[in-house]
């Protein structure tokens, strides 16, 4: 079962920032948070992931509360490319073996306005 | 690098048939896992390949089974295909087990009529 929950749809403008917001008060001290995002017609694409600190790479950023129950992720100047869904998903850390497979729930559909 | 391949893009399948779908992992990948994605709904998960064994297996019944061969490609069979197996099939490669991130192929859009 998904762990996280996201708003369904968000819209920004091209250029601007966009912020997506996730919950997963439930997440254990070992699990890290994963962002994916789906472009149309496309599988998958990972974007960043973490675990208690505020992560950043070419990409995105990463923002977690200090409780780790939300998270945000940052698309510093969306373009239109960025129109996509994104996942947020909550996995157990990449050091243990077991149930490493990725629980995507419906996620956030972003789309980037001209 | 090709990355992850697919293979094919699109099948239309009969109600009771079989089906067979491959896919060739990312150069330097020993791990593939297969989702499956209805329309609206995000991927879940059906089962992980890891030296050439099932390793995991999400809530999918056993008319889905799998083999990995020994350079890491893969097959996903279906059998007895059902009007709800019409779906996008996605393959997944990675390194040890999955530990690490997944790299997702472009999907096999399989219709059951």
């Amino acid at each position: 079962d998904a762990k996280t929950t996201q708003p369904p749809s968000m819209d920004c403008a091209e250029g601007r920032a966009a912020n997506l917001p996730c919950n997963h008060s439930t997440i254990s001290g070992n699990e890290y948070v994963y962002w994916y995002r789906q472009i149309h017609s496309q599988g998958p694409q990972y974007i960043i992931h973490g675990l208690k600190n505020n992560e950043t790479n070419e990409m995105a950023s990463l923002i977690i509360t200090e409780d780790r129950k939300s998270s945000t992720l940052i698309l510093p100047h969306a373009t239109l490319r960025d129109t996509a869904v994104y996942y947020c998903i909550v996995r157990v850390s990449p050091d243990q073996t077991g149930a490493n497979n990725l629980f995507f729930g419906t996620g956030t559909r972003l789309t980037v306005i001209p | 690098d090709a990355g992850v391949t697919q293979s094919p893009t699109h099948l239309i399948k009969t109600r009771g048939q079989q089906v067979t779908l491959r896919c060739s992992p990312k150069s330097g990948h020993d791990t593939v896992s297969w989702y499956q994605q209805a329309l609206g709904q995000g991927p879940q998960f059906i089962f992980q390949y890891y030296e050439e064994e099932e390793r995991q297996r999400g809530n999918f019944p056993d008319r889905f089974s799998g083999h990995q061969f020994p350079n890491y490609s893969s097959e996903l069979n279906v059998n007895a295909l059902l009007l709800g197996d019409s779906a996008l099939y996605l393959c997944a490669s990675s390194m040890d087990r999955g530990l690490h991130e997944q790299y997702f192929g472009p999907g096999t859009r399989l219709t059951v009529t």
